[in-house]
């Protein structure tokens, strides 16, 4: 069965300081993961997602992952915090199989201090 | 963004009562997913649909049915609400020739059961 860990449920940073939420995965089969984040009142929004192709993913508004097989993790980094982005970040796993449904971690909630 | 919509977005209802919820999507993928977000759980899957008529249970179905009629549309009912299924429920849609792996997430709706 696939599983996600994200560690730390609240992370803080101060304005331009590195954005770094931790995500570990247990998976049987080669994994897809994925990172979306949640702005308040909001759905949730693909930043980017790993598929077997390179290992280093960038996503949008500045965010990128990078997949370690050896360490089973995909974490999110963004060198420089902004103010905006303050909202939850959610880590998920799926096998990769048409429709099957995505393993979601419990959330980071990250925020910004100016 | 993907065209989802989520109906009603916000419902206050009394324990016993049913309720269903309706998702709709215009972009015609075949997989719809529902899934419920509560604090310290992350998102886990109610039910999903893979084409009309044909849907399965998710992690968390007790209490739950689904229908799916159309491509378009995937309705959640809760036949007897109860307080426990005080929630926001997020829709989803994924399809695997269109969009490789990842899913997109309708506004959500906040049910509350009293």
């Amino acid at each position: 069965a696939q599983s996600v860990t994200q560690l730390g449920s609240h992370v803080s940073v101060s304005e331009g300081a590195l954005v770094l939420l931790r995500c570990n995965y247990s998976s049987s089969v080669p994994p897809y993961l994925f990172w979306y984040v949640q702005y308040p009142n909001q759905g949730l929004q693909l930043l980017l997602k790993y598929t077997s192709a390179a290992t280093l993913v960038k996503g949008i508004n500045g965010f990128e992952a990078e997949f370690k097989k050896s360490e089973t993790s995909f974490h999110l980094t963004k060198p420089s915090a902004h103010m905006s982005d303050a909202a939850e970040y959610f880590c998920a796993v799926s096998d990769g199989q048409a429709g099957t449904a995505l393993i979601f971690g419990k959330g980071t909630t990250l925020s910004v201090s100016s | 963004d993907a065209g989802i919509t989520q109906s009603p977005r916000h419902k206050v209802t009394e324990t016993g009562t049913p309720v269903t919820l309706r998702c709709h999507q215009t972009e015609n993928h075949r997989y719809m997913y529902w899934y419920r977000q509560d604090p310290g759980h992350g998102l886990r899957l109610i039910h999903y649909s893979y084409g009309v008529k044909d849907t399965d249970k998710g992690e968390v179905s007790d209490g739950y049915s689904v229908s799916r009629s159309k491509t378009e549309d995937f309705l959640l009912t809760l036949e007897s609400a109860t307080s426990s299924q005080t929630s926001v429920y997020f829709c989803a849609i994924s399809d695997w020739a269109v969009s490789s792996y990842e899913q997109y997430f309708g506004p959500g709706t906040r049910l509350t059961v009293t």
